[in-house]
């Protein structure tokens, strides 16, 4: 597609639910990244996908967060029995040098 | 880890005014990049400086990269209510392609 689609775009869950975001990347870009934005904070990072390479999860908070990429494109970041902490907007972006990266519009998640 | 410090954090002006935000980082910036968020949207791209003393300027916006790499700036010239957001800068972690972002202005522009 033209852009990084995410969804859902809104994700009302009860505590302890698991709960699966969805990325589409741009075609034809090879790293993908999830980041993590809470109201009034910068972005953090989670996860990183390059190529067949190895994730870089040193972002994750906890082994209850948790995400893959198939075939190289879709990318799903799942949490576990969520905590009313995980309240946030979820931001993926993909790059295809690491110049310039294209953010999806988030998805907002709402942990009750 | 490097950190990128914004500031100021908030920023409400009227329209027509100028304006200047500034990230500053704690070690040399391989690279700079520019992001603004619209809410509800993610963050879009503005601009990438590479080099020490770098001005790139986009219509009424002006970025300037330090000389010695390790600040930068964006003054807006004559701000429109279209330029409200929130202002994000972010560097490459140092032999990686992940960015680290600060934590942003946010922008308020009253018409």
């Amino acid at each position: 597609g033209a852009g990084v689609s995410q969804s859902p775009s809104n994700k009302v869950t009860e505590k302890g639910k698991d709960v699966e975001l969805r990325c589409d990347p741009i075609s034809g870009h090879t790293a993908l990244y999830w980041y993590r934005q809470s109201l009034g904070q910068g972005l953090e990072f989670l996860i990183y996908f390059q190529g067949n390479s190895a994730p870089d999860k040193s972002g994750l908070p906890s082994d209850r967060f948790s995400a893959e990429r198939t075939g190289g494109s879709v990318s799903t970041l799942t949490i576990q029995r969520t905590q009313q902490e995980d309240s946030a907007v979820y931001l993926c972006a993909s790059s295809f040098s690491g110049y310039g990266y294209t953010f999806g519009s988030g998805t907002r998640l709402t942990v009750v | 880890t490097q950190l990128l410090e914004q500031s100021p954090q908030f920023l409400s002006i009227q329209e027509g005014e100028n304006l200047t935000v500034y990230c500053n980082s704690s070690s040399v910036f391989s690279s700079l990049q520019w992001y603004r968020q619209e809410p509800g949207e993610g963050p879009v791209l503005l601009v990438t400086v590479v080099t020490g003393g770098e001005v790139k300027k986009l219509k009424r916006l002006t970025f300037q990269f330090g000389d010695a790499r390790k600040d930068s700036s964006l003054h807006i010239t004559a701000a429109q209510p279209g330029d409200t957001g929130l202002y994000l800068c972010a560097e490459l972690q140092g032999g990686s392609e992940k960015l680290v972002f600060g934590k942003g202005t946010k922008l308020t522009v009253n018409p």
